[in-house]
């Protein structure tokens, strides 16, 4: 099946640093991964469109200047988290798209990655 | 706007016993459906989905769903659950034409053994 990694899975930084966060798709090539943001006890809400090769784009209320997304390779998306302040903390996930040509598209998961903003 | 919701935030069951959960969407258009399972400590794998075509749907693990067009539902079920579904469920909507998809609050099932 189609897997999606994160790396790393737990970060712990001081406010002010930035942070990157990596999600590579293992077995397919994804023109498009998506990143999501988890509250605790919430819902995902998503952040941002990944596209291989252009600029991402960012859902309404989305900082694209603090959150630096970066879709290099059909393989590889990175989300930096710049100047990481408390309220940035947060479990991030990201998905990749398995692109069958259509309507039947489906997103896989990453195990996502917990951000702790000191 | 569009919205999913999933009326069921915390369900208890006993082992056997049936279940259904319930997503509602709000969107008028055509639609894609999801229904996702989160383990304690694990990611997001994908249950079932729908696109089109026979409006029951069968997935993993003996889960299936209902879309019912006309009440904007598709509601998760499983005659008999077991331990090992305690987990949290998403429902999740893809409006046809975009690949952005709406997910619900969730539903936490734990099932008592």
């Amino acid at each position: 099946g189609a897997v999606v990694s994160q790396h790393p899975s737990r970060v712990i930084c001081k406010s002010g640093t930035s942070v990157k966060i990596e999600c590579r798709s293992l077995d397919f090539q994804a023109t498009t991964m998506f990143w999501y943001r988890q509250f605790p006890k919430q819902s995902l809400m998503l952040m941002a469109t990944s596209n291989e090769g252009s600029k991402a784009t960012y859902e309404q209320g989305v900082e694209k200047d603090k959150f630096l997304i970066n879709h290099a390779s059909l393989t590889l998306s990175t989300l930096t988290v710049t100047s990481a302040h408390p309220e940035d903390s947060s479990f991030y996930i990201c998905s990749a798209r398995v692109d069958s040509g259509g309507a039947a598209d489906t997103q896989y998961f990453g195990p996502g990655t917990r951000l702790t903003v000191l | 706007a569009q919205s999913v919701s999933q009326h069921n935030h915390h369900v208890i069951l006993s082992e056997a016993a049936s279940l259904e959960l319930g997503c509602n969407y709000s969107y008028g258009g055509t639609v894609n459906l999801f229904w996702y399972v989160q383990y304690p400590g694990q990611h997001l794998q994908l249950l079932l989905k729908y696109f089109s075509g026979d409006p029951l749907v069968k997935g993993i693990k003996g889960f299936e769903a209902e879309f019912i067009k006309s009440k904007f539902s598709f509601n998760l079920r499983k005659p008999s659950v077991q331990w090992s579904d305690t987990a949290e469920y998403f429902c999740a909507v893809g409006p046809s034409g975009t690949y952005k998809y709406i997910f619900g609050t969730g539903t936490r099932l734990k099932v008592l053994a």
